[in-house]
């Protein structure tokens, strides 16, 4: 079966500075999502990959799809307390379906 | 839309009691997918239904966990007998396809076993 790994398992940063998360795959990736979630909240979309080289931005996060590597990162520049939380990676696995998630990223924020 | 919408948001319950977790999708969406957190496995899928259909239920734990979609607009996640151990946040999410599309997840129901 499928499995995502992500690192770091958590991160603190300084507000400010920037970092990134990466997330990969043990299989191929048909479709790859990143979410974020607040403590004892759901999770909410923040992009969906698809095709290898893919780059999206939303604000001041970039996500990109190496799909020769199975891997996936997330990028956040100039980081503010409003970016901590939980980031997931999530995998379709094409036909079959379903959809699987990485264990996460904790990232915290220093003002 | 009101989203995907979970009930109830918490359950404090006695070991040995059934349990019963409630999910509506959103309208239209094809797939409903069950999934449990916890700070030690993270977000695990536990079964998921195309079109009120189980697809796959190999992410269940025990026969204790059953799941069911009766039509296209109520799921329910049983868990008879509950144990301890199955403390954790539940948490139902729906989406129109699994391809190009993203999911939407309710806001989870924190489950405590005691």
């Amino acid at each position: 079966s499928q499995e995502l790994e992500q690192s770091p398992q958590s991160l603190i940063v300084q507000e400010g500075k920037n970092l990134t998360i990466n997330c990969t795959s043990s299989k191929t990736l048909y479709g790859l999502y990143w979410y974020k979630q607040k403590y004892g909240e759901g999770l909410i979309f923040l992009m969906m990959l698809q095709k290898g080289g893919e780059e999206k931005s939303h604000e001041k996060i970039t996500a990109k799809l190496d799909e020769k590597k199975q891997q996936s990162s997330l990028h956040i520049t100039a980081s503010q307390p409003s970016h901590a939380g939980i980031y997931l990676c999530g995998a379709s696995g094409g036909s079959q379906g379903n959809l699987i998630f990485g264990k996460g990223t904790k990232l915290s924020v220093k003002p | 839309d009101a989203g995907v919408i979970q009930s109830p948001r918490h359950e404090v319950t006695e070991m040995g009691q059934e349990v019963t977790l409630r999910c509506k999708p959103i309208s239209g969406h094809d797939y409903l997918f069950w999934y449990r957190q916890t700070m030690m496995r993270g977000l695990e899928l536990l079964i998921y239904f195309n079109n009120n259909v189980p697809i796959d239920d190999s992410g269940m734990p025990e026969d204790r966990f059953s799941a069911k979609m009766p039509n296209a607009s109520f799921s329910t996640l049983k868990i008879q007998p509950s144990e301890p151990r199955d403390s954790a946040v539940y948490f139902c999410a729906s989406s129109f396809s699994t391809w190009g599309t993203e999911a939407f997840f309710g806001q989870g129901t924190r489950l405590t076993v005691v």
